[in-house]
């Protein structure tokens, strides 16, 4: 089956610099990869997602990178802020449907 | 609004005993799915069912079964709580090659 590995697992940054999560996979056939902010004590919400078609997709300070090759994919968040201090996970969808998500990375933004 | 709801929110039970949590979406998706989210394992996939009167087995399936006789619906039975499934649990749901929503959660505690 499919391995999703997440780094790192915790992440400090001040506010108004970049961050950046950057996550592996093992299933060359996945081909669709989201990312969801969940922050303290709600459900996780999709962010942005990026197809396996696509190298790069942006939506204002949030951008996902993804290498086919090297399977990896990234996400990056600029100009910080304190709201965006949240718990993010990675995810790909294999060919049988099914989601393979990270252990998640814990973003603190610092003010 | 389409939404996903679960319920009850919280629950203490004593182990032994059979609990089912409910997850209800209205947003006409054949794709239904259960995880557990505990520290350090970010969201493990217990069940799944691609529409009605089909049901699959995820990564974290033994002690738990589901049931799918309508669209809307997926209960997840405990059929006897043990301390190891204290955790949250939330239900997603979503179309196939798609993005997945995920209802609020259930804060399971097993005595």
């Amino acid at each position: 089956g499919e391995n999703v590995e997440q780094h790192p697992s915790t992440l400090s940054v001040q506010e108004g610099d970049s961050a950046v999560i950057k996550c592996t996979y093992s299933d060359s056939a996945s081909n669709y990869f989201p990312w969801y902010k969940q922050e303290l004590g709600k459900r996780p919400q999709l962010i942005i997602d990026i197809r396996s078609n696509v190298g790069e997709k942006k939506d204002q300070r949030i951008a996902v990178t993804l290498n086919k090759t090297a399977k990896h994919f990234s996400l990056h968040i600029t100009e910080t802020q304190p709201e965006d201090s949240a718990v993010y996970f990675c995810a790909a969808l294999t060919t049988g449907n099914q989601f393979y998500f990270g252990t998640g990375t814990s973003l603190t933004v610092i003010p | 609004d389409a939404e996903i709801t679960q319920s009850p929110r919280h629950k203490i039970t004593e182990t032994g005993r059979q609990v089912t949590l409910a997850c209800h979406q209205t947003w006409n998706h054949n794709n239904m799915f259960w995880y557990r989210q505990d520290l350090g394992h970010g969201l493990r996939l217990i069940h799944y069912s691609y529409g009605v009167q089909d049901t699959n087995k995820g990564e974290v399936s033994d002690g738990y079964s589901v049931s799918r006789s309508n669209t809307e619906d997926l209960p997840l039975t405990l059929e006897s709580a043990a301390s190891s499934q204290t955790s949250v649990y939330f239900c997603a749901s979503g179309v196939t090659g798609g993005s997945q929503y995920f209802g609020p959660g259930t804060r399971l505690t097993v005595l």
